[in-house]
Order: C-alpha cells, then sequence, then structure tokens
C-alpha cells in the first residue's frame, strides 16, 4: 500500500529556514521521482521541484536559491528545504509521487505558518 | 511560464446533470495536461492523465479530451460526491504549472 506522510514544524518566523519531511512506504525512491507542491492563498497549487529516481533535482526557478530537495533512501525519507521565507510562503506543503510525469499519490500535506 | 486558465470559476449543477470544465493553455503543451479533483480539507487526486486516459480506480462518468491548448473535462452525470474543485496541470515544460482551479458546487 503506498503511502505518504509529510512532517514540518507548522510554525516558521519570517527569515528563518523551513525544513519538511516526507516519509513514503510502499514502493521505493530509487524507482520514482519524488515532486514537492505547494499551495498558497494567493497562488493556490504551484509545482516546486522534484527528485529523480537517481538522484538529481531539478527546480522551479521561482524559488531561485532558496529551495533543495534532498533524500535518505535508506529511510524512505524525502526533504525539502526552503530559506529565507516570507509570509507569502504560507500554505500547505506537498509531497507527491511522480508516475511518468504524474502525481498519482499524494501526502496529506504539512501546514506552515510563516508568521513572527 | 505556460499560463493554464480554467474556466468556469464556478459552475453551480444539481446532481446528474451532465457538465464540462475547460482548461486553456497558452501555448500548445501537446496532450501533456492532467486533471486533479481536491476535495475541502483533502490532498488532490489525480483522475484523466494525458489529457484522455483513465486512472484506475476513478468512476467512469470522468473523461478528458483535447490536444494543444484547449482540453476539457467531462462529468457525465454529476454525483453528490463530485462536488469539489477541479484542477488542470501541464508537464510539458518546466516550471509545470496548475490553473486556479474550477469550483464545482451545488445549485
Amino acid at each position: 500500500q503506498v503511502h505518504l506522510k509529510e512532517t514540518g514544524p507548522g510554525l516558521v518566523q519570517p527569515t528563518q529556514t523551513l525544513s519538511i519531511t516526507c516519509t513514503v512506504s510502499g514502493f521505493s525512491l530509487t524507482s520514482y521521482y519524488m515532486q514537492w507542491v505547494r499551495q498558497t492563498p494567493g497562488k493556490g497549487l504551484e509545482w516546486m521541484g522534484f527528485i529523480r529516481s537517481g538522484g538529481s533535482t531539478e527546480y522551479n526557478s521561482e524559488f531561485k536559491s532558496r529551495l533543495s530537495i534532498s533524500r535518505d533512501t535508506s529511510k524512505n525519507q524525502v526533504f525539502l528545504k526552503m530559506n529565507s521565507l516570507k509570509t507569502e510562503d504560507t500554505g500547505v506543503y506537498y509531497c507527491a509521487r511522480d508516475n511518468n510525469y504524474v502525481m498519482d499519490a499524494w501526502g496529506q500535506g504539512a501546514s506552515v505558518t510563516v508568521s513572527s | 511560464d505556460i499560463m493554464l486558465t480554467q474556466s468556469p470559476a464556478t459552475l453551480s449543477v444539481t446532481p446528474g446533470e451532465s457538465i464540462s470544465l475547460s482548461c486553456r493553455a497558452s501555448q500548445s503543451i501537446s496532450t501533456n495536461l492532467h486533471w486533479y479533483q481536491q476535495k475541502p480539507n483533502e490532498s488532490p487526486r489525480v483522475l484523466i492523465k494525458y489529457a484522455s486516459q483513465t486512472i484506475s480506480g476513478i468512476p467512469s462518468r470522468f473523461s478528458g479530451s483535447g490536444s494543444g491548448t484547449d482540453f476539457t473535462l467531462n462529468i457525465n452525470g454529476v454525483e453528490p460526491e463530485d462536488f469539489s474543485v477541479y484542477y488542470c496541470q501541464q508537464t510539458n515544460n518546466w516550471p509545470y504549472t496548475f490553473g486556479a482551479g474550477t469550483k464545482l458546487e451545488l445549485k
């Protein structure tokens, strides 16, 4: 059974760094790309980036150099880190399994509020 | 970036009606267009991939069509559980982009 779950801090202060972990089960990270998508009140659903099954990454230039995606295959975990947070980064952050460029399984989402 | 324009923004229908939702791309994306449904407080789930390909477990009342810049999601006989928001997404070019969504609501 395929399962994904995001865990994050909930509240982050402006200018600080966001770290979210996506823990997966039921499939191997070495067989699938993993996507990160966020949903904000201001911009709706936004594709953030992905990590390929081989470990290389691609990012939405919207996030410039703020974003980093990595993984630990031994722990079945994918990581999102984004620095220099702003209030408009408030939203829900999802990890999703990429099956031939289709996001066929999603986590429940990690709600993040950026506020002092 | 490729912009996806969904219309209408909101559609009010009664159960049993058959409807069509539109997604228009700012440039040709072949059939690299997928439809997702998002119910309140839930994650999106894929309904249709590559414009018209069905997804295992999705009811047959959902179908998709289109290529290039114009795409349609059809629901043949809306059921009560279908009232939610529908998004299209393109994976033809980076950055992948989503439409703003169409909210299907009960009339």
